[in-house]
């Protein structure tokens, strides 16, 4: 069935280390893979994404890595600061979006950076 | 351009009643997907709006049902409300053909 799932659950690391969250999808059609950051009380907000012709892309101290064999997608963050703790969230596009496609969400990863 | 808003903002009810929340979404986008978070179960897809139509539905009971006008603006209506329903109601806007979803603030219900 449709399942995106997320890793780890909860992560914690010093300011300035790096921290790596891994999701897997099951739907070898997905296409599309955005990632979500909330902040408690506040709307999920779109920080990167990435769509299956693309291996990798970057946006300052974020990176996206995406493995369509494995079926895998990976957030990285670099130089992490404190105003990066929040719940990340991955989720891939299950089916075509124009004949309306959704999107399936990982767990979650709560991730706390330490002064 | 304005974000995508949601209201009410804040919702208590009891159950046996029945609820309707409303999004507009970000001017020229005309998807609008209902998104339920909850602790337990994080975010599952509800259903998926455009141009009035109904284009893809979540594994949700008929009581969850929704619309779409023609502005765009979508609303979410669930019947003889459950305590399992209290949870946080997210919208999100897209333009068309495009998956890119930007997210309201949430309506959050509590039932009691």
């Amino acid at each position: 069935g449709e399942n995106v799932e997320q890793h780890p659950s909860t992560l914690s690391v010093q300011e300035g280390d790096s921290a790596v969250i891994k999701c897997t999808y099951s739907d070898s059609a997905s296409n599309y893979f955005p990632w979500y950051k909330q902040e408690l009380g506040k709307r999920p907000q779109l920080i990167i994404d990435i769509r299956s012709n693309v291996g990798e892309k970057k946006d300052q101290r974020i990176a996206v890595t995406l493995n369509k064999t494995a079926k895998h997608f990976s957030l990285h963050i670099t130089e992490t600061q404190p105003e990066d703790s929040a719940v990340y969230f991955c989720a891939a596009s299950i089916g075509p979006y124009n004949q309306g496609g959704k999107l399936i969400f990982g767990q979650g990863t709560e991730l706390s950076v330490k002064p | 351009k304005a974000g995508v808003t949601q209201t009410p903002r804040y919702l208590i009810k009891t159950r046996g009643q029945q609820v309707t929340l409303s999004c507009s979404p970000i001017s020229g986008h005309r998807s609008v997907s209902w998104y339920q978070q909850t602790p337990g179960q994080g975010l599952q897809f509800l259903f998926e709006y455009f141009s009035e139509t109904q284009r893809n539905k979540g594994n949700f009971p008929g009581r969850f049902s929704g619309r779409q006008f023609s502005n765009s603006r979508s609303e979410m209506n669930v019947s003889t409300l459950e305590l399992g329903d209290s949870a946080l109601y997210l919208c999100a806007s897209s333009p068309r053909g495009e998956e890119t979803q930007y997210f309201g603030p949430g309506t959050r219900l509590l039932v009691l």
